[in-house]
């Protein structure tokens, strides 16, 4: 069955970057893009990008320019975003996704909880 | 960046009544590129609806979604106690790929 599995919590200072794994398995890892959604505490579902997982090609929020780069590892089936600059407005749960192609995401990992503080 | 608009932001229904959601955007979207989710506390959103009408997986045919061009629907046929949630409308036609505000269905 498919599964992405995410990272752990992260705790970060303001300044400081961040990078959040998701692996997949149960399909093969490059015939789906991943995308990456955060959540700020109490908020919505805010879209930052996508990666195509075949040939490593991304599509980033204009939001997020400069700050976000999305990689991935085809030996281990895991996308990669790593979120750097990071402020205090940045604390939110993080997930990846993978695409439906077309019309939405199908698979969603469980969320990875970052906190940005002093 | 299209703009999607839910209404009502919280809908008052008890079980087994009829919940309508609505996901407005600010441009024509395809059909084929309008998603909903259901989110529960502490919990990832879980895919019900995508191209505007098909059921994901082991959603029950209680749900259903309608609409084209700006203006798109979710119905509830009869709430169930599980189906107390938020729900998000996403457009995946242009990037960026944004996702309505919500409408928290909640027990009157």
């Amino acid at each position: 069955q498919v599964q992405l599995v995410q990272s752990g919590a992260e705790v970060k200072k303001p300044g400081a970057s961040v990078k959040i794994s998701c692996k997949a398995s149960g399909y093969t890892f490059t015939e789906y893009y991943f995308h990456w959604v955060r959540q700020a505490p109490g908020q919505g579902l805010e879209w930052m990008g996508w990666i195509n997982p075949n040939n490593g090609g991304t599509n980033y929020a204009q939001k997020f320019q400069g700050r976000v780069t999305m990689t991935r590892d085809t030996s281990t089936s895991t996308a990669y975003m790593e979120l750097s600059r990071l402020r205090s407005d940045d604390t939110a749960v993080y997930y990846c996704a993978r695409d439906r192609t077309p019309g939405g995401f199908d698979f969603w990992g469980q969320g990875t909880m970052v906190t940005v503080s002093s | 960046e299209i703009v999607l608009t839910q209404s009502p932001g919280t809908l008052s229904l008890s079980p087994g009544e009829r919940a309508t959601l609505s996901c407005r955007a600010s441009q024509s979207i395809s059909n084929i590129y309008l998603a909903w989710y259901q989110q529960k506390p502490g919990q990832a959103p879980r895919p019900l609806i995508y191209g505007t009408f098909r059921r994901a997986t082991g959603i029950p045919d209680r749900f259903s979604g309608s609409g084209s061009g700006t203006d798109f629907t979710l119905t509830i046929s009869g709430l169930e106690p599980e189906d107390f949630a938020v729900y998000y409308c996403q457009q995946c036609d242009i990037s960026p790929y944004t996702f309505g505000q919500g409408t928290k269905v909640e027990i009157k």
